[in-house]
């Protein structure tokens, strides 16, 4: 059972144009949530991350909405540009009994930006 | 600072083997996660280490298990290996303190294992 969905396995976008990546999650106990990017043969590196209490945080060209009454996530590049050609996970947490958070992964939503 | 660094990168196995991999998170850092990755099944948590006990594990069989030593090193063992355990294994530090938020996770490169 997929908690976090990333619905699109790829994604293809022109340079300079705006990229949306969406996940969707199943649980209403996950209150942040991540995104991390991947380039072949590297491990996945941070990239944003939002509380439930926001709807929005934004760091240059990534902003992450949040819209918890959908349950959904999404992650917007804008411009996008060719070195953003990556796998991109949306990852969730919930907060549980203790120091005890796991994250829950998407499967990747592939990013291909045409110069 | 440096950063997660896993051994080996690449691996070659047989059906039935038994393979350890071995991880070494950033200095500090206490929780040690470790991953699947294969194509079409995204990243699929294995367990995860902190202070040497295992404190989150995911639902893979009992012939995936792992350790955690006293400065934080784990170590990931499958044994009889499966074709299907062919994938990208990945290991992820950090703080480990859980602390309402995110506890960012950082990732190794990952070892390549290939079951012939």
């Amino acid at each position: 059972d997929q908690q976090v969905k990333q619905n699109s396995p790829s994604l293809s976008v022109q340079e300079g144009r705006i990229s949306i990546l969406n996940c969707d999650y199943t649980n209403s106990m996950f209150d942040y949530f991540l995104w991390y990017k991947k380039y072949p043969a590297e491990g996945p590196t941070f990239l944003i991350s939002i509380s439930s209490i926001k709807d929005k945080n934004e760091d240059g060209r990534f902003t992450v909405f949040l819209n918890k009454s959908a349950k959904h996530l999404s992650l917007h590049i804008v411009p996008s540009q060719p070195g953003d050609s990556a796998v991109y996970f949306c990852a969730a947490s919930g907060s549980s009994a203790g120091n005890n958070r796991k994250l829950i992964w998407g499967l990747g939503t592939s990013l291909a930006v045409n110069p | 600072k440096a950063g997660v660094t896993q051994t080996p990168r690449y691996l070659i196995k047989t059906r039935g083997q038994q393979v350890t991999l071995s991880c070494s998170p950033i200095s500090g850092h206490r929780s040690v996660s470790w991953y699947q990755q294969t194509p079409g099944q995204g990243l699929q948590f294995l367990f995860e280490y902190f202070s040497e006990t295992q404190r989150n594990k995911g639902n893979f069989p009992g012939r995936f298990s792992g350790r955690q030593f006293s400065n934080s090193r784990s170590e990931m063992n499958v044994s009889t290996l499966e074709l299907g355990d062919s994938a990208l294994y990945l290991c992820a530090s950090s703080l480990g303190l859980g602390l309402a938020g995110v506890d960012e996770q950082f990732f190794g490169p990952g070892t390549r294992l290939t079951v012939l």
